[in-house]
């Protein structure tokens, strides 16, 4: 067990529709990071969001979007969802401190099925 | 641009055995980090080692070690006395700070009993 859990864990949505999924860090953590996982692929990196502000942005859409709250839980926003954006999504928190970081703790995951 | 490679889709190797999964990266920064994630069927990415690119000595965790070849940009991981537990798909990860990972696209081990 990592700290890092997500929800649901399991969603099914009908293509236009929209979605959000969330994150809760590990306990201390000030970074979060979300990946696209498709299936036999390795992770792909979505953003990542520092003290409440998007610190960094993968090659993914503005209808792809986040929040992250004082509490350094976040969610994942998708707008207008493709079938394409069916996947494996996957929250990663660290404790980033000036330049240095700790490595990235991973949730289990929400699958997202769109048909 | 930054990339992580994994020649090897799939592995398999018998219990007890020794195994080692590849991985070559492409970067030009000089200070960065590896990592070897384990990603069993519960889906959960789990930190099997790490190597911060300034340390030339190999990380070794119990039964994982990598051998880290940094003039050639190599970080393969060693897996010795494999168990059943270790059947997964393992990740070869690079950072280079304090911002997003890039994966490789993974290497499916089965352990044979």
């Amino acid at each position: 067990e990592t700290g890092v859990t997500q929800s649901p864990t399991h969603l099914i949505k009908t293509r236009g529709q929209q979605v959000t999924l969330r994150c809760s860090s590990q306990s201390g953590h000030n970074t979060v990071s979300w990946y696209q996982q498709a299936l036999g692929q390795g992770p792909q990196f979505i953003f990542q969001y520092y003290r409440e502000e998007e610190n960094g942005r993968g090659n993914f859409p503005p209808r792809f979007s986040g929040l992250q709250f004082p509490n350094y839980s976040s969610e994942l926003n998708v707008n207008a969802l493709e079938l394409d954006d069916s996947a494996l999504y996957l929250c990663a928190s660290s404790l980033v401190v000036s330049t240095m970081t700790t490595e990235a703790f991973f949730g289990q995951g929400t699958r997202l099925t769109v048909v | 641009a930054q990339t992580v490679t994994q020649s090897q889709p799939e592995m398999s190797v018998q219990e007890a055995e020794t195994v080692t999964l590849s991985c070559t990266y492409d970067t030009s920064e000089n200070n960065y980090y590896l990592f070897w994630y384990k990603q069993p069927p519960s889906r959960q990415m789990i930190l099997v080692i790490r190597q911060e690119a300034y340390k030339q000595q190999n990380a070794t965790e119990n039964r994982f070690s990598v051998n880290f070849q940094k003039a050639a940009k190599s970080f393969s991981l060693k897996i010795s006395d494999s168990q059943l537990g270790d059947t997964a798909m393992y990740f070869c990860a690079f950072t280079s700070g304090t911002y997003k990972y890039i994966f490789g696209t993974g290497t499916r081990l089965k352990v044979l009993a």
